[in-house]
């Protein structure tokens, strides 16, 4: 089966920028999407299609697939930023969806 | 509006069965490709099974044999049934919504419904 990983931690101060990864085997062959959980909530999704935004999610989000990694950037990281954060794609070999472990993002 | 609501959460028995249902409004549930996230305490998210609008159904290996998606049209409402629970099963269960078209992401969630598997 098909298997992303995400480091399981990221530390940013206020006003740089995080930089989150999940790595999958050729992931960039595939469509990669970004979920945003806080504490007690469903995730929402920051990202699709590798660097599409949704409206209503800030341009502050960004994101870029190629090769093994997919990678979501968040610059000038605010407090409100602070929660999981877990990467997406579909396995159109099973029908399956498979999501990372996900990253605790940590503003400082 | 649209959204997702789940129901049927609650304390199981292990050997026992679970089934939570999913009430949309705004949408056809039967129009669109709508799935089953978990997240068990602490944990991440797992997905769990999707219902394509043409009816087939898919399952996650960890719950392949004992776990059922159904959906009711006159209700408008997605279940998920699942047999032979073990405390690996206690989660939060999400319904999810699969973009329109040709997008492979899930635009919608409900807010989860806590499922708890304890003797």
């Amino acid at each position: 089966s098909y298997v992303l990983t995400q480091p399981p931690s990221v530390s940013v101060a206020p006003g740089q920028t995080a930089t989150l990864t999940c790595e999958g085997d050729n992931i960039g062959s595939k469509s990669a999407h970004w979920y945003q959980q806080k504490p007690g909530q469903a995730p929402v999704v920051v990202v699709y299609d590798d660097s599409d935004r949704p409206s209503g999610v800030t341009e502050r989000f960004s994101g870029s697939n190629s090769g093994n990694t997919a990678t979501l950037t968040i610059s000038r990281v605010e407090a409100g930023d602070e929660a999981d954060y877990y990467c997406q794609v579909w396995d159109g070999n099973s029908d399956h969806g498979v999501f990372g472990g996900g990253t605790q993002l940590t503003v400082l | 509006d649209v959204q997702l609501v789940e129901t049927g959460g609650g304390l199981i028995q292990p050997g026992g069965s679970l089934r939570v249902a999913c009430a949309a409004t705004g949408f056809t549930v039967s129009s669109n490709y709508m799935a089953w996230v978990r997240q068990a305490p602490g944990k991440g998210l797992e997905w769990v099974s999707i219902m394509y609008s043409g009816g087939s159904t898919y399952y996650a290996d960890s719950v392949k044999g004992r776990c059922t998606i159904s959906r009711d049209k006159s209700k408008n409402t997605m279940f998920l049934q699942l047999d032979g629970v073990t405390t690996e099963d206690t989660a939060v269960y999400y319904c999810a919504r699969k973009a329109n078209g040709f997008y492979t992401y899930f635009d919608l969630w409900g807010q989860g419904t806590l499922v708890t598997v304890s003797s």
